[in-house]
């Protein structure tokens, strides 16, 4: 059983660019969430994505965006870099309808994106 | 969703046990509390979970006060693998759909282990 693998592991982007980044869910799982995660902090929710749908976001704004592939496999697009947006992305992956209390989430390495 | 408040850094001698706090004093009943760590350059992992009852795994225990208000991660024997940050999160029983995928990280302890 694979874990969840996200690429690439760096990226370094000038501002106004658009930058897309990868996650390869863990075997069978049909959720993918998103993280924000500035130097120092914890991770901020950006949304997630089920049945190839976005069905949940945080507060973040449209610029942000995703697609979740049949394969479970996902992207998250950033478009209008701004300086702000520099920060470790997670992606984590999971399985709903749970089939336990569980219910926990599997979270990629991250991809380290440097705007400048 | 229901705050949850740690301290932002404890220390601990390798082998020696570690109580990682968390307060949540508006905790609801559907609310399981949840602990992940992240350690260095990797992404957070779960660790625990429970609603009322302690609660024991290969990792660490989990003690959770009478009226649920906080709780303590117990770390046995610390190792040096043990130091990362812990964060201490609540997620409500019933939640589905749009909130499935939502975990609410606050900052988190940042745990230090000695040699």
């Amino acid at each position: 059983e694979t874990g969840v693998t996200q690429s690439p592991t760096h990226l370094i982007k000038t501002r106004g660019q658009q930058v897309t980044l990868r996650c390869s869910s863990q075997s069978g799982h049909n959720t993918v969430s998103w993280y924000q995660q500035a130097l120092g902090q914890g991770p901020q929710f950006i949304f997630q994505y089920y049945r190839e749908e976005e069905n949940g976001r945080g507060n973040f704004p449209p610029r942000f965006s995703g697609l979740q592939f049949p394969n479970y496999s996902s992207e998250l697009n950033v478009n209008a870099l701004e300086l702000d947006d520099s920060a470790l992305y997670l992606c984590a992956s999971s399985l709903f309808p749970r089939t336990g209390p569980t219910y926990e989430q599997y979270f990629g390495p991250g991809t380290r994106l440097t705007v400048t | 969703d229901a705050k949850t408040t740690q301290p932002n850094s404890m220390e601990s001698n390798e082998e020696e046990p570690v109580h990682l706090p968390c307060n949540h004093s508006t905790i609801s009943g559907t609310d399981y509390i949840h602990w992940y760590r992240q350690l260095p350059s990797q992404g957070p992992e779960y660790v625990i979970h429970g609603l009322t009852s302690n609660v024991n795994n290969r990792m660490a225990s989990l003690a959770i006060a009478e009226d649920r208000k906080s709780s303590t991660l117990i770390l046995h024997r610390a190792t040096l693998r043990d130091a990362a940050v812990y964060y201490c999160i609540l997620r409500d029983s019933n939640a589905g759909g749009t909130s499935y995928g939502k975990l609410t990280f606050g900052q988190g302890t940042i745990l230090t282990v000695h040699p």
